[in-house]
């Protein structure tokens, strides 16, 4: 089956790092995907991982290891417009359609 | 402007209402998804055509059907809606390369409530 769990909510302060965990079990992966949504938008394009490593870009970055079905976004320098739910995605490998699987999302609220 | 963008942004309707929502991308993008996210924000996803052919078609009632004029337009019609058709509806766009699809552009919504 495919499954993918994040936690549901976090807290964090301003200026702190805040690190949100997913895991996934997926019966096939062609890449990992990081979405932000702010309340009533669209989610947008953060990050994309499909090897194992840290992906940088400026204040966040992205953590894959597929041999654990694990990933992480880890966001520095935390803001008050980071406040946001944050999916992750996987880019489902078992048929060539691009397919996401999401997670249910993670809200994360930064207090000053 | 470039961008996903989707007609209403917002529909209120009685149950058993037929209604349509549009969605266009000038992205250049070859392929297009409608997702539905409900109240639990879970984002799930609905169909896909890549290059006005229908590449996924997840398990959705068939009073959902799509329609891809061109490869810049996929619009959702929606027949004899019912109360569990509320959600927020997202349409999205991506580019495929050497056989990849890329990150996803998603449009602003379409929030759907069915008296």
């Amino acid at each position: 089956g495919q499954n993918i769990d994040q936690p549901t909510e976090m807290t964090a302060t301003e200026g702190a790092i805040v690190q949100i965990n997913c895991t996934y079990q997926t019966s096939g992966f062609n890449g990992l995907f990081w979405y932000q949504q702010h309340a009533g938008e669209a989610p947008t394009f953060l990050s994309y991982n499909v090897l194992d490593g840290l992906e940088e870009k400026g204040r966040f970055s992205s953590f894959l290891s597929r041999s654990k079905g694990y990933s992480y976004l880890l966001l520095k320098e935390l803001q008050m417009k980071d406040s946001a739910s944050y999916l992750c995605a996987v880019r489902d490998g078992s048929s060539n359609t691009g397919k996401l699987i999401f997670g249910q999302g993670t809200t994360l609220q930064v207090k000053p | 402007d470039t961008a996903v963008s989707q007609t209403p942004k917002y529909l209120v309707t009685q149950m058993g209402n037929d209604k349509s929502i549009k969605c266009e991308q000038n992205l250049g993008h070859d392929t297009m998804y409608w997702y539905k996210q409900d109240s639990k924000k879970f984002l799930k996803i609905m169909f896909s055509y890549n290059n006005k052919e229908l590449i996924i078609n997840e398990t959705v009632p068939n009073r959902f059907s799509p329609k891809s004029p061109d490869k810049a337009h996929l619009n959702l019609h929606i027949n004899s809606l019912e109360l569990g058709d509320s959600a927020v509806y997202f349409c999205a766009s991506s580019h495929t390369s050497g056989g990849a699809y890329n990150e996803q552009f998603f449009g602003p919504g379409t929030r759907l409530t069915v008296l």
